[in-house]
C-alpha cells in the first residue's frame, strides 16, 4: 500500500550504459515529479508531469528521458550514463489542481555510475 | 526563476534548545512553503506547511511563522530532541508552472 513507489531501490552501473527508473503513486494524483539529490544533499528538480503532459523541464541534460505512459507512472530513462550522474534519483507526486498540496516522496533509487 | 536560500547550513543545539531555521524567496507569487524533515538514508518528509494568507501555523513543538512582505519564512522547534537530528529543506511552490523548490537544506544536529 506504499503511496509512491520506485525502482530499483539500488543501481550500480558502469559509464556508457543506459538505464530506466521506474516510479508508479496509487495516490491518484495529477502530478509528478522527479528529483536529483547530489552528494551535498540538494534536491533538485529535473521534470515535472501533470496528467502525462510535461510541465517542467528544467536544464536537464537530453541523455535523461522521462516518461509518462499514464497519471499514475512517471519513468526516467537515462542514455549513456556518465559518472556524474552518481545520485540518489527521488520520484515525487502531489495534486495540483487542489493547489498547493504536500510532495509525496517515493524511497529514492541510490545510482551509482562506476 | 524562483530562488530559495536557506541558513544557515549547518545548527548544533542542545537537547531541549530551540531552534530556528530561516529561509527566504524571491517569486512574491509563490503561495505555499512547506517544510521537509529528511532522516539519513530515508525520503523528505512533510513536517510543516504554511499558505501565503496566514502568518503562523503550529504543530506540537514545531511552528512555521510567514513574513511576505520580506519574502521569508522560519520554522521553530522547541525541546529539540536527538531524534530531530536530521536534513531540513525549505521549499516554496509557485502555482503558475506547477513546480515545488527546495532550498539548500539544513543539517540539523542535537547533542544530547
Amino acid at each position: 500500500d506504499t503511496a509512491v513507489s520506485q525502482t530499483p531501490k539500488y543501481l550500480v552501473t558502469q559509464m556508457g550504459n543506459d538505464k530506466s527508473i521506474k516510479c508508479e503513486q496509487n495516490l491518484g494524483h495529477d502530478t509528478m515529479y522527479w528529483y536529483k539529490q547530489d552528494s551535498k544533499k540538494f534536491l533538485k528538480i529535473m521534470f515535472s508531469y501533470n496528467n502525462k503532459e510535461l510541465i517542467i523541464n528544467e536544464t536537464v541534460p537530453n541523455r535523461f528521458s522521462p516518461k509518462s505512459p499514464d497519471k499514475a507512472h512517471l519513468n526516467l530513462h537515462i542514455n549513456s550514463l556518465e559518472l556524474g550522474d552518481s545520485a540518489v534519483y527521488f520520484c515525487a507526486s502531489s495534486q495540483e489542481s487542489k493547489g498547493n498540496t504536500e510532495a509525496f516522496f517515493g524511497q529514492g533509487t541510490r545510482l551509482t555510475v562506476v | 526563476g524562483e530562488n530559495v536560500e536557506q541558513h544557515p547550513s549547518t545548527l548544533s543545539v542542545q537537547e531541549g534548545d530551540s531552534a530556528v531555521i530561516k529561509c527566504t524567496y524571491s517569486d512574491s507569487a509563490s503561495n505555499y512553503f512547506p517544510w521537509y524533515k529528511q532522516e539519513l538514508g530515508k525520503r523528505p518528509q512533510l513536517i510543516i506547511d504554511i499558505r501565503s494568507n496566514v502568518g503562523e501555523k503550529k504543530d506540537q513543538r514545531i511552528a512555521v511563522t510567514l513574513n511576505k512582505t520580506a519574502k521569508h519564512f522560519s520554522l521553530h522547534i522547541t525541546e529539540t530532541q536527538p531524534e530531530d537530528s536530521a536534513v531540513y529543506f525549505c521549499a516554496v511552490h509557485t502555482g503558475a508552472n506547477s513546480k515545488l523548490t527546495f532550498g539548500k537544506g539544513i543539517t540539523l544536529s542535537v547533542r544530547p
